[in-house]
């Protein structure tokens, strides 16, 4: 099975602040790789699919890079809505995988 | 608006069965490959079995497999879990979701999540 890593596990940041999440996959999945928001009580969001791609109706201020087993999401500039956990998950091989979730919280 | 919402969560007995149900709608139900994920309390998220649109091409976690049966009915806008030989570990929060079909062709895309129904496996 694909082990995707995520960091790092939690992150403080401010409204405002660029963070940026990473996942690292254990094995080469080229651009297979989507990111989830999930807020608590609700199910996950898809915000980008195909590595860079952003889902309709996604803010222009998340992105996603990266390819074969290093990448990245990015948040340009942190609103309140955006306090959540992310998710990064991989498409290449059955089973599909999530990597094991960033908790991004108010400083 | 697509929606999904399933049923069928409760709580059942270690080695009892249930069957979850997934009604869709919105979409054309018959186009696009159906999904069943789960998260256990306080846990992440886990992909537990996939099915294409046809019901042609099935998959499951290995930790479900033997156990686990995904159907669908596609006269009826409807996916299934049935679930056999229940463990503690499988009390969890189970989502339908809906696999969007990107241009790759591949499945694995999870583009919409019903709100999931609990299942609790305890004695």
């Amino acid at each position: 099975d694909v082990q995707l890593t995520q960091s790092p596990s939690s992150l403080s940041a401010s409204v405002g602040d660029r963070v940026t999440i990473t996942c690292q996959a254990s094995q080469d999945i080229t651009l297979f790789l989507n990111w989830y928001q999930q807020k608590p009580g609700r199910a996950p969001n898809l915000l980008i699919f195909d590595a860079s791609d952003l889902e309709t109706g996604v803010p222009s201020r998340f992105s996603g890079s990266g390819s074969g087993t290093e990448f990245s999401l990015t948040i340009s500039a942190l609103q309140p809505e955006d306090f959540a956990t992310y998710y990064c998950q991989q498409y290449d091989h059955v089973p599909y995988t999530f990597g094991q979730g960033t908790k991004l919280e108010i400083k | 608006e697509v929606q999904l919402v399933e049923s069928g969560g409760t709580l059942v007995e270690p080695g009892g069965s249930l069957r979850l149900s997934c009604a869709a709608s919105g979409f054309s139900f018959s186009s696009y490959a159906m999904n069943w994920i789960r998260q256990a309390p306080g846990k992440g998220l886990e992909w537990v079995s996939s099915i294409t649109n046809s019901g042609g091409s099935i998959h499951y976690t290995d930790s479900v497999k033997g156990r686990f049966t995904i159907s669908r009915d596609n006269s009826k806008n409807r996916v299934y879990l049935q679930m056999n030989s229940l463990r503690a570990e499988d009390t969890a929060v189970y989502y339908c979701v809906k696999d969007p079909g990107v241009s790759s062709g591949k499945n694995g895309v999870f583009d919409y999540w019903g709100q999931g129904t609990l299942v609790i496996v305890s004695s």
